[in-house]
């Protein structure tokens, strides 16, 4: 059964970077899913889809946050992390880590747990 | 960007009441690559229905979806007491993948 993990600060100030890790066991993170997934919902609201990168290290992101989103693969580590720049109050969220079912059109079937970044000086 | 819509926003039923819910797109869906995700407080949302009418591994069959194009329904059959949540949909056919903005359903 694969599983997935978030880490990373809880509190970042504006202007600076979000960088969250997610780390996947019962897997491997480059030959059981290919494309790796990151989400996110602010307090009261929906699901966005921020990105997902394939195992190679290819991100495809959502064009409002492409500019600031950067993303990487660490298979050593089993690991990919989500990079976000210049963030404001609106990126508070809780952020989930998931994984495409085979292909990139696929649906997220595997989802960490969440984790909360507040954006707050 | 596909938009979805949901509804209704919040669905108020008792346990063994059949729950159905709407979610329309802007545009059409390709290939029906629409599924649906039950979210509870605290938890990672699990998928339920992928590819618009296939079940997930170990999802009972009390949960059903069905639609095609710009129109999908899921459906409850018999609510049971671990099914009140939030339940949102989401197009995977095209980028940027977009999610519905969710139905609650909550004990009536």
């Amino acid at each position: 059964q694969l599983q997935l993990q978030e880490s990373g600060p809880g509190l970042v100030k504006p202007s600076e970077t979000l960088s969250l890790t997610c780390t996947v066991s019962g897997g491997s993170i480059s030959s059981t899913h290919y494309y790796w997934g990151w989400i996110r919902q602010p307090p009261g609201k929906g699901l966005e889809w921020i990105a997902s990168i394939y195992y190679s290290g290819s991100t495809y992101s959502k064009p409002s946050l492409k500019s600031r989103v950067s993303t990487s693969v660490d298979a050593s580590k089993n690991q990919f992390s989500l990079n976000l720049t210049s963030v404001t109050a609106t990126d508070t969220a809780v952020y989930y880590c998931a994984t495409h079912r085979s292909g990139y059109y696929d649906d997220f079937d595997y989802w960490g747990q969440g984790t909360l970044v507040t954006v707050s000086s | 960007e596909i938009v979805l819509t949901q509804s209704p926003g919040t669905l108020s039923l008792s346990p063994g009441e059949r729950a159905t819910l709407s979610c329309r797109a802007s545009q059409s869906v390709s290939s029906s690559y629409l599924a649906w995700y039950q979210h509870k407080p605290g938890q990672a949302p699990r998928v339920l229905i992928y590819g618009a009418s296939t079940r997930a591994t170990g999802i009972p069959d009390r949960f059903s979806g069905s639609g095609s194009g710009t129109d999908f329904t899921l459906t409850i059959s018999r609510l049971e007491p671990e099914d009140f949540a939030v339940y949102y949909c989401q197009q995977y056919g095209s980028t940027p993948f977009t999610f519905g903005p969710g139905t609650k359903v909550d004990i009536k």
